[in-house]
């Protein structure tokens, strides 16, 4: 597609539950991008791939966070147990090389 | 550590007067300076965005400055408008679209009609 896509626009989960986010690139973007933007507007960079390959992990919070972009399939974000703090609206981008094109993000609340 | 220093947090300005927003950097090796526009409830968008061996590139009614030796740069949007009025964040990287972006904390612009 021409756009990034990202679902589900809204999540709610309670405190410990798993949270699944997902994300289609635009066709042959070869980066994907997974930001975390939090009230004060501030991004953080969580994690970007190549390909499908893990690229920079070095924002990842790794012991609840997962992420992957199988061929063939939406990159999607995995956040294992819950806390309150995780709510945030999270960001895909994707790039070939140059601009990197940001999807609607997806709002996780959690209760 | 805050990659890239943003100011001011917000800005109210009248139509058609100028709006000047600043940034700051301190690593060296990057070598690409995005800026983006984002309006609520949508993702950001790119504005326009410069590279180190160019002081300055105007698109429209947007003009990037970029000081490499002070390693500052700023976004003017001059003949501001309502429609402007958004959020708007400074960003910097090594290697565009292959490395993570930097953000600013973002400017939140009112313009006044």
């Amino acid at each position: 597609g021409e756009e990034v896509a990202q679902t589900p626009k809204h999540l709610v989960r309670g405190e410990g539950q798993k949270a699944k986010l997902y994300c289609a690139p635009i066709k042959g973007h070869s980066y994907v991008f997974w930001y975390q933007q939090v009230l004060k507007n501030e991004f953080k960079f969580l994690i970007s791939f190549q390909n499908e390959n893990v690229f920079d992990e070095t924002g990842m919070p790794k012991e609840r966070f997962s992420a992957k972009c199988l061929p063939n399939s939406p990159c999607s974000l995995e956040i294992q147990a819950t806390k309150l703090e995780d709510s945030a609206v999270y960001f895909c981008a994707s790039s070939r090389y140059g601009e990197l094109f940001f999807g609607e993000g997806s709002r996780l609340t959690v209760l | 550590q805050q990659q890239v220093k943003q100011s001011p947090q917000s800005l109210i300005v009248q139509k058609g007067g100028i709006s000047i927003i600043n940034c700051a950097y301190e690593n060296t090796a990057f070598d690409y300076f995005p800026w983006y526009q984002q309006f609520p409830g949508k993702g950001p968008a790119l504005l326009i965005a410069i590279r180190p061996d160019v002081s300055e590139k105007k698109e429209g009614r947007f003009t990037i400055s970029f000081n490499k030796s002070a390693k500052q740069f700023s976004l003017h949007i001059m003949d501001s408008q309502p429609g402007d009025s958004a959020t708007y964040f400074c960003a910097a990287s090594k290697e565009a679209g292959a490395n993570n972006l930097f953000f600013g904390t973002g400017t939140r612009l009112t313009v006044i009609p």
